[in-house]
C-alpha cells in the first residue's frame, strides 16, 4: 500500500514555462515534506521542504504548496531550465519516525 | 569531505557470495541512514542509526542484511548468501539530526549474477 503517490511517471515542459509535480500521500502523520531531485548515476539532491504548519514555501524557481486537508503537495518550477531535466522525488516524513518515504518519482523534462 | 561518500560504485558478484558496501557520511552528522531503490521506484528505508545505535532496522528484507556503524563514523551494509533480487541502487544518507533534510551519496549500485 503506497504512502506517497507521484501518478505522473513523467512530464514534459518548453523552457521559460512553469513545470508543476504533483504528489498525494495517505498518512496523516506525515508533518514535514522534502522535494529531492536526482540525476542519473548521483544520489536525490534535497530540493525544498515545507512544514505541516504551512501552506506554501518558496526558494528562488521553486515553491512548494501543501494542501493538508486533502494530503496533497505541490512542486512548482517557474521559469523552468533545461537543468531542472531530473527525476524528483517527494518524501514526507513523520518527525517522531524518521525514515523518509519516497514517491516513485516523476522524470521531468524540459525542453530547450 | 563535502558529502557523503559510498563505495564501491559499482559491484558485481556471483549468487550466493556476501558483499560489503560502505558509507562515509558528512563529518559530524548524528544521523545514518541506508535506503535500498530497485530500477524505477523511489528509494526505500532500509535502517537507521543514531550515531553509534542502530535505532531502526525495520525495513531490511531479510536477515541476510546487516548493518552497522560501530565508531558512529563510517557505517557498513553486509549483504550475505546474495541473491537476485538483491540487485538495486543502495544509497547512504546523513543528516545533523534526525530532523534536518537527509544528504545523499551517490549510491553503491549492485548487480547479482
Amino acid at each position: 500500500d503506497q504512502q506517497v503517490k507521484q501518478n505522473s511517471p513523467s512530464l514534459s515542459v518548453q523552457e521559460g514555462r512553469i513545470s508543476i509535480l504533483n504528489c498525494d500521500y495517505t498518512n496523516s502523520m506525515f508533518d514535514y515534506f522534502l522535494w529531492y531531485k536526482k540525476y542519473p548515476a548521483e544520489g536525490p539532491t534535497f530540493l525544498i521542504s515545507i512544514s505541516s504548519i504551512k501552506d506554501k514555501n518558496e526558494d528562488g524557481r521553486f515553491t512548494v504548496f501543501l494542501n493538508k486537508s486533502a494530503k496533497h503537495l505541490s512542486l512548482h518550477i517557474v521559469p523552468s531550465q533545461p537543468g531542472d531535466s531530473a527525476v524528483y522525488f517527494c518524501a514526507p516524513l513523520n518527525s517522531g519516525n524518521t525514515p523518509l518515504v519516497f514517491g516513485k518519482g516523476t522524470r521531468l523534462s524540459v525542453i530547450a | 569531505g563535502a558529502g557523503v561518500s559510498q563505495s564501491p560504485r559499482y559491484k558485481v558478484a556471483k549468487r550466493g557470495q556476501d558483499v560489503a558496501l560502505r558509507c562515509d557520511p558528512i563529518s559530524g552528522h548524528v544521523s545514518l541512514f541506508w535506503y535500498q531503490q530497485a530500477l524505477g521506484q523511489g528509494p526505500e528505508f532500509l535502517t537507521y542509526f543514531q550515531n553509534e545505535a542502530q535505532l531502526d532496522k525495520s525495513g531490511l528484507p531479510s536477515d541476510r542484511f546487516f548493518a552497522e556503524r560501530p565508531e558512529g563514523s563510517v557505517s557498513t551494509l553486509k549483504i550475505q548468501r546474495t541473491q537476485q533480487e538483491d540487485s538495486a541502487v543502495y544509497l547512504c544518507a546523513s543528516s545533523l539530526d534526525s530532523n534536518q533534510p537527509q544528504h545523499f551519496g551517490d549510491g553503491t549500485r549492485l548487480s547479482i549474477l
